[in-house]
């Protein structure tokens, strides 16, 4: 049990369909993170929330739109996607401001655009 | 900037043998934390070792040792007595004071072989 739970675990969609990846952290973090992995290149952070306020959005197309309601949840909202957006999404959790703690991932959601 | 650099792609090691994965790094940064995750074929990434840039003492945690050698800025893993469960991507991974940002490199597939 890792405390980050994410769902679905895998998800195939077509480019005109509009769906959501949900995240859901049980350690009591105050942090929460959405990172794309593609094959061969490294993580690619997408967005960071920090006591639920959006900190971080590194330059991320429109078409992904995250969500984070509590400091517990964190929601990724996907429309209109295209087949280069096919990767493993994973969402992590940390507790902040405490320095260098490190981040507790989830087992993400393989995402395949068609 | 910071950048994290694995030049290993694939690593081969026979069981109950050492093997080190190479990471060096980079920032201008005095203070940092350099850790190590492990990401098996199901996807999720799984903290093994952290260390920090003051630590004057190299971080151990199992069979898992981290040789930091900060004037060559590297923090190259040490898997002792490896195991056949221990085949998987590794990641190294940097934090700097400023923000909660994680940097990651491209990752080192292992496979141990019986």
């Amino acid at each position: 049990e890792t405390g980050v739970t994410q769902t679905p675990r895998h998800l195939v969609m077509g480019m005109t369909n509009k769906k959501s990846l949900k995240c859901e952290q049980h350690l009591g973090h105050n942090a929460m993170y959405w990172y794309k992995q593609s094959a061969k290149k490294p993580l690619e952070l997408m967005f960071v929330y920090n006591f639920k306020e959006q900190t971080e959005n590194n330059s991320v197309p429109s078409r992904f739109s995250p969500e984070c309601p509590n400091s517990s949840h964190l929601f990724l909202h996907l429309h209109t996607l295209q087949p280069e957006d096919s990767a493993l999404y994973l969402c992590a959790s940390s507790q902040e401001p405490v320095n260098y703690n490190e981040q507790f991932f989830g087992p993400g959601t393989r995402l395949t655009v068609l | 900037a910071q950048k994290i650099t694995q030049t290993q792609p694939g690593m081969f090691v026979q069981e109950k043998e050492a093997v080190t994965l190479d990471c060096t790094y980079d920032t201008s940064d005095q203070s940092y934390g350099l850790f190590w995750y492990k990401q098996p074929s199901s996807g999720e990434m799984i903290f093994l070792i952290y260390q920090g840039s003051y630590d004057e003492q190299n971080a151990t945690e199992g069979r898992y040792s981290l040789n930091f050698q900060k004037a060559r800025k590297s923090a190259n893993l040490v898997i002792s007595a490896s195991q056949l469960g221990d085949s998987a991507m590794y990641f190294c991974a940097m934090r700097v004071r400023t923000g909660n940002q994680f940097y990651f490199g491209t990752g080192t597939s292992l496979t141990v072989i019986p």
